[in-house]
């Protein structure tokens, strides 16, 4: 994997269902990989910061885990509510604190 | 803490036209970054900073971008003369420097529409 891809594009959640995506990115030359949310006409806001294989990280309803060695992470959502909705962007950093974004997922949670 | 501002939130201009943006990143950061997020794409690094310094501006268009940093505080970011594909979101971001996991904040963007 030579660059940072995140999938899908988008999903729709039913209110109270539970969903999960994926970032995966370069497994050589790995410093962290970082997950933002961002909502729209705001600033993107950082949910986690790993960087150990294996890391699993949680934040509320909202969880993370990371396989450097495969060069994926993937983010779960529990029980989805309408504030939810948003982008979610992953980004790995390499060396010299520079981040490689993904396109990410956009969720949209559904009442 | 005040998060990093930016200005303006929205611009709409013609192509062939100039724009300029501000960052102020949040009080003692070192490294400030300018990125560009195309709809339907993740955010790109334009350009990095640190102190007043140039660290990064591999992927900046010097054609027609440039960008400064004086007094090492706020930062200006111009495109001149704008073309269609310019429009995107313009974020700024600033962080610490301390160890491999530091944060990178980001502002609000600001919107820019080429027509």
């Amino acid at each position: 994997i030579l660059n940072v891809e995140q999938s899908p594009q988008s999903l729709h959640v039913q209110e109270g269902d539970s969903t999960n995506f994926t970032c995966s990115f370069p497994s050589s030359n790995f410093y962290a990989l970082h997950w933002y949310r961002w909502e729209t006409a705001k600033s993107p806001e950082a949910l986690f910061v790993m960087t150990l294989n294996g890391d699993e990280k949680k934040k509320g309803r909202i969880s993370a885990t990371l396989n450097t060695k495969e060069g994926y992470s993937y983010l779960y959502i529990k029980g989805s509510q309408p504030e939810d909705s948003a982008t979610y962007l992953c980004a790995s950093k390499a060396a010299g604190n520079k981040l490689t974004f993904g396109g990410g997922t956009r969720v949209l949670v559904k009442p | 803490e005040a998060g990093v501002a930016q200005s303006p939130r929205y611009k709409i201009i013609e192509k062939r036209q100039s724009v300029a943006f501000w960052c102020n990143p949040i009080s003692g950061h070192a490294t400030l970054y300018w990125y560009q997020q195309i709809l339907g794409q993740g955010p790109k690094l334009l350009i990095q900073f640190q102190n007043n310094g140039v660290v990064d501006d591999s992927q900046l268009p010097k054609d027609r971008f440039s960008a400064e940093r004086l007094k090492g505080v706020d930062s200006t970011l111009k495109i001149q003369p704008a073309k269609l594909e310019d429009s995107a979101v313009y974020l700024c971001a600033s962080s610490t420097l301390q160890g491999n996991s530091y944060e990178q904040y980001f502002g609000p963007g600001t919107r820019l529409t080429v027509t």
